[in-house]
């Protein structure tokens, strides 16, 4: 079965550190997949994806993301954490139909 | 470019009553537009997929007569709550595909928060 799944539902960092947060997947075929931030009574927004290439994905705010086929990850990383970086992150993937997959999400603190 | 938008963004009504939501897409003609549904801390749970001149898709559990989907327009589709209970109360989101674009590009509207007394 197709899903995908976040370890951790919260993740707390200091200002200034590093975030990590983590996604795994379970696909049979070749995903898509992606990273979205969704700030409180907002709707998606989408920090980077990958679909094909370099395995190595830059996105916005300073985001980046490694799909690892043979650990069947996609975790997103910034090397410092901001205030504004506090929202709910969800991963997500694709087979290339109509369908895309959500993680449950995790919520990112950031402490000052 | 790629604006989704949702209207309204909050809406409050009485059990019993209808309560339509919109969605457009504001820059791009959307082939396929989406509906998810969004319980409190949860993620996303998709309801139905809608193609531009078709009958929705919807997935299972959801209840069709419960919740009409119209994709009249490339630019507009709707979610229509019928006799909507507190238990419909969530918050909805729409995305929507643009029509130049493969089928895992979607774009997301803000969504509408709806509290049903």
């Amino acid at each position: 079965a197709q899903s995908v799944t976040q370890l951790g539902s919260h993740v707390s960092v200091s200002e200034g550190a590093l975030v990590l947060l983590r996604c795994n997947y379970s696909s049979s075929v070749p995903p898509y997949l992606f990273w979205y931030v969704q700030y409180p009574n907002q709707g998606l927004q989408l920090l980077l994806k990958y679909t094909t290439g370099a395995t190595l994905v830059k996105g916005i705010n300073g985001f980046e993301a490694e799909f690892k086929k043979s650990e069947t990850s996609f975790h997103l990383t910034k090397p410092s954490a901001h205030m504004s970086d506090a929202a709910e992150y969800f991963c997500a993937f694709n087979t290339g139909g109509f369908k895309t997959i959500f993680g449950a999400g995790t919520r990112l603190f950031v402490k000052a | 470019g790629a604006v989704v938008s949702q209207h309204p963004s909050r809406v409050i009504c009485k059990s019993g009553t209808s309560v339509k939501i919109e969605c457009r897409s504001l820059d791009f003609q959307a082939t396929t537009m989406f509906w998810y549904r969004q319980f409190p801390k949860k993620s996303l749970m998709l309801m139905a997929t809608s193609n531009e001149g078709s009958k929705a898709t919807y997935e299972q559990g959801v209840e069709k007569d419960k919740f009409l989907i119209n994709h009249a327009s490339l630019t507009l589709s709707t979610l229509t709550v019928t006799s909507a209970h507190p238990e419909d109360s969530s918050f909805y989101i729409c995305s929507a595909k643009p029509r130049d674009r493969g089928q895992e590009t979607q774009y997301f509207g803000p969504g509408t928060r709806l509290l049903v007394l």
